[in-house]
This record gives structure tokens, C-alpha cells and sequence, in this order.
């Protein structure tokens, strides 16, 4: 079956613009999450959802961080004012339900901030 | 602070069997321990998970003491392709404290 899918792959904005990231989980996969990477360094957690609802979001960096998932699949994550410092991967990854459970990363958004 | 302490590169040649030990000394009762594998420009990809003594599947196996402070990641006879950087997480419930990634371990595989 289909894995997470993310569009788009590459984004260049510049610096204060708005922009959106989309995520598409692995069907019927009620856990989604959002990380952040930079050059050489690990995955850093953004936010979780479990279902419709942001389970924790403690990882979001500032205010002008948001996401949403409205249905309980596809899920945005909304940056504005973008900053030169917001760029890196984004990365989503969801995962069947409950604690523990494997998660199925997307291939990433490269977003860089010019 | 991370939970997890992991070497930070390894070199091994091809047809050779590769230990990446994860040192995680507040491990909690609930926790398991999680191996992901990630290639340039691609994200992570699961490889294995445990709970205590040992675990094998296609690709590795997960050794894991019975204190459980630390576990080893073990690839038998690596090729080029397994040339990726390896990550170790701990964790149970999900909350965002436990999805921390560390800097994970650059495995180079020369030929």
C-alpha cells in the first residue's frame, strides 16, 4: 500500500512569507506526527496528533508554528513569518494507534528560507 | 536532556558484522527501544524494536541486558547500502518527550 506522502518535496520562500506543508498518513493510521531537521542532526519532535487532535504540541518552537489535521488524516503544518533559521526538513510520520507503535516517516519537505 | 547516548560514527567493511550499542540508563519500566535507519534524503525507517532479551528479525537483530540500561543494534554482514545513520529511541506512551532523536550513529561500509 501507499506510504506517507509529503508535497511539497521542495519549498523556497522568503524571509516573513506564509507557508503550508502537507502530510498524507498511511490510510487508516490515527497517530500522525511532525518533526524537524537540520543538517546533521536527528529528527526533532514538533507536534502529535491522535485523531482530529493535537496530543501534544510541546515541541512546536514559537507561536508561528501551527498545524492541523481536521479530518483525522491529511494534517498542514502552517509557518508565518518564516525566518531564515526555519529552514530544514520537515518530516511527517504516522503510525497505526496506541503507544509504542512503529512510525512510518514520509520522505520530508526541504524548506528553505531565503 | 537526551535520553539515549550513542556513538557518533562507525566504520566497518563489507561482509562484516556491525554492533551499535545505545546507552539509555533512565530507561523507564514501560519503555521500548526502537532502531530506526535513515539514508540521505529519505526519513527514518524502522528497523527493529524490543523490550528486554533479544529480538531478531530479517535485517537485525536487538540485544538488550537484562538491566536493560543499554542495547545493541547488531547487522550481520553489512554491504555499501547499509552505509545510513542509525538512531536508538526510548520510549512507551506517546508524548513528545519520547520521540527524542539523538545525533544517531553514521555507519560508514567501505568496500
Amino acid at each position: 500500500g501507499a506510504g506517507v506522502s509529503q508535497t511539497p518535496s521542495n519549498k523556497v520562500t522568503e524571509k516573513g512569507k506564509y507557508v503550508e506543508l502537507r502530510c498524507d498518513p498511511i490510510s487508516g493510521h490515527t497517530a500522525l506526527y511532525w518533526y524537524r531537521q537540520s543538517l546533521g542532526q536527528g529528527p526533532e519532535f514538533l507536534i502529535y496528533f491522535q485523531g482530529t487532535g493535537a496530543a501534544d504540541d510541546s515541541g512546536l518552537p514559537n507561536d508561528r508554528f501551527f498545524a492541523v489535521r481536521p479530518e483525522g488524516s491529511v494534517s498542514t503544518l502552517k509557518i508565518q513569518r518564516t525566518e531564515r533559521g526555519d529552514s530544514a526538513v520537515y518530516l511527517c510520520a504516522s503510525s497505526n494507534s496506541g503507544a509504542g507503535d512503529t512510525q512510518y516517516f514520509g520522505p520530508g519537505t526541504r524548506l528553505t528560507v531565503l | 536532556l537526551a535520553k539515549t547516548t550513542q556513538p557518533i560514527s562507525m566504520d566497518s567493511y563489507e561482509g562484516q558484522e556491525v554492533n551499535i550499542t545505545c546507552s539509555h540508563n533512565n530507561i523507564a519500566t514501560n519503555d521500548y527501544i526502537t532502531w530506526y535507519q535513515q539514508f540521505p534524503s529519505q526519513g527514518p525507517r524502522f528497523i527493529i524494536q524490543g523490550y528486554k532479551t533479544k529480538v531478531t528479525n530479517e535485517v537485525a537483530s536487538l540485544f538488550i541486558p537484562a538491566d536493560r540500561k543499554s542495547s545493541t543494534l547488531s547487522l550481520p554482514r553489512v554491504s555499501l547500502s547499509d552505509t545510513a545513520v542509525y538512531y536508538c529511541l526510548v520510549g512507551a506512551d506517546n508524548y513528545g518527550q519520547n520521540f527524542v532523536f539523538g545525533p544517531g550513529t553514521r555507519l560508514s561500509v567501505l568496500p
